[in-house]
């Protein structure tokens, strides 16, 4: 089992331009979650999927949309990208809400 | 929403020394998890841990949801124990601890 993949590992936008952050989990979990680490701060949840076919915002949900396109894939998409979106965006995974949450190894992302 | 507050924020020690960090949150907790992110970056399950005490070698954790704290316990460091250790309660992330383990 890979776990939780995320794609790509490492990107560099401009002010403005528009990506799609990929990420899949081979473990049949029903929810799905996006976060994002900004340096020396803990994780920020973006948006979350607790099953496939709903999105739910989380804390910080301005300026992303996010598509749950299957149980096992969860996108994360960057409309106009700005400088404060620079992160590290993590991907996780989990059965159900009382049970252990999974990370995918992350996405560097910096907008210039 | 949830406040989740964790303490030191950073720990030096000495190769095999033990040492405790604690999670604080400010409401009842449905789920709790400890994670260890290394240095290069990887959030690595160590406890699902939203009540009671669990042990997994060196590393043992226990949760009081009546008081609202979990604590880590750390016993004979070692080098390859340096990094972040966060706190997550119900998807909310505390500031994490940062803990270096000196040879």
């Amino acid at each position: 089992n890979a776990g939780v993949t995320q794609t790509p590992k490492f990107q560099v936008l401009k002010t403005g331009q528009s990506m799609t952050l990929q990420c899949a989990q081979d473990m049949n979990h029903n929810s799905m979650y996006w976060y994002r680490q900004d340096p020396g701060m803990g994780l920020r949840l973006i948006y979350y999927s607790a099953s496939e076919g709903t999105t739910d915002k989380g804390e910080v949900p301005n300026g992303y949309n996010v598509s749950r396109l299957n149980k096992r894939e969860f996108s994360l998409r960057l409309e106009s990208a700005a400088p404060s979106q620079t992160s590290v965006y993590f991907c996780a995974s989990r059965w159900g809400a009382l049970e252990t949450q999974y990370f995918g190894p992350g996405t560097r992302l910096l907008v210039l | 929403g949830i406040q989740v507050e964790q303490s030191p924020p950073d720990l030096i020690l000495q190769e095999g020394a033990n040492s405790t960090l604690r999670c604080n949150f400010s409401d009842s907790v449905n789920n709790l998890q400890w994670f260890h992110q290394n240095p290069w970056g990887q959030l690595i399950n160590l406890f699902y841990i939203p009540s009671g005490t669990k042990q997994n070698g060196r590393l043992s954790a226990t949760t009081v949801a009546t008081e609202r704290y979990s604590l880590l316990y750390i016993s004979s460091s070692q080098t390859t124990d340096s990094g972040v250790y966060f706190c997550a309660v119900d998807m909310r992330f505390g500031a994490g601890t940062r803990l270096t383990v000196k040879p």
